[in-house]
């Protein structure tokens, strides 16, 4: 019963450097998403996906890329990093668009 | 369009007081409606669902009620307990739209025994 696995857990980056986010599920859902969370706050859409080879922008994309080759997979990529992507990252799952969201366990992501 | 506006927090109850958080959506057509919960250091997990008009969602003794009338999704548990203290998300999903998932900006709950 592994849902929605992502890795790494923590993660301290200096500014300037490049990291992938790894998001993974085994339920063969076609929507997937990536959402993160300042402290004290919601959250916030960066990505999503509605399939395989089909992404789209959410709400804060500016600094990051996706891509979706696979269903199972969908990896966030952050380029040239920022103090301002501090943050906690979820990579969330459902199976339509009117099911519920599965999410993973976060990846706390801390650019100094 | 279409929105989720939910209870200010923080809210500090006292072990087996009575909860209400409310929420309130805008949306056009019929929505389904959820609340889920987040503990401390963890992912949000679901916690209750309504997909139509007067259904009533339910989980461990919490509760809420898709009032279509009044557009809202309060969230109500008779009696919390410390194990409780988590922020709630009240979340709609649209009818329409590829991006048709929207969220409140959470209440954290805090239970004191």
């Amino acid at each position: 019963n592994a849902g929605v696995t992502q890795t790494p857990k923590f993660r301290i980056l200096k500014i300037g450097q490049s990291m992938t986010l790894q998001c993974t599920q085994d339920m063969n859902h076609n929507y997937m998403y990536w959402y993160r969370q300042d402290p004290g706050m919601g959250l916030k859409l960066i990505y999503y996906s509605v399939g395989a080879g089909i992404t789209d922008k959410g709400e804060v994309p500016n600094g990051y890329n996706v891509s979706r080759s696979t269903t199972e997979d969908f990896p966030l990529r952050l380029e040239l990093a920022a103090p301002s992507q501090t943050s906690v990252y979820f990579c969330a799952s459902r199976e339509n668009r009117a099911g519920e969201l599965f999410f993973g366990e976060g990846s706390r992501l801390t650019v100094l | 369009g279409n929105s989720v506006t939910q209870m200010e927090g923080p809210v500090t109850l006292s072990e087996e007081a009575f909860l209400t958080i409310n929420c309130t959506y805008t949306a056009t057509g019929y929505p389904s409606l959820f609340w889920y919960v987040q503990y401390p250091g963890e992912g949000l997990q679901l916690l209750l669902k309504a997909t139509k008009a007067d259904d009533k969602g339910s989980n461990k003794g919490f509760e809420a009620t898709y009032r279509k009338e009044t557009t809202s999704f309060h969230l109500e548990k008779g009696s919390v307990q410390v194990s409780d203290s988590a922020v709630y998300f009240c979340a709609l999903s649209a009818q329409t739209g590829a991006n048709n998932l929207f969220f409140g900006t959470g209440t954290r709950l805090t239970v004191i025994p």
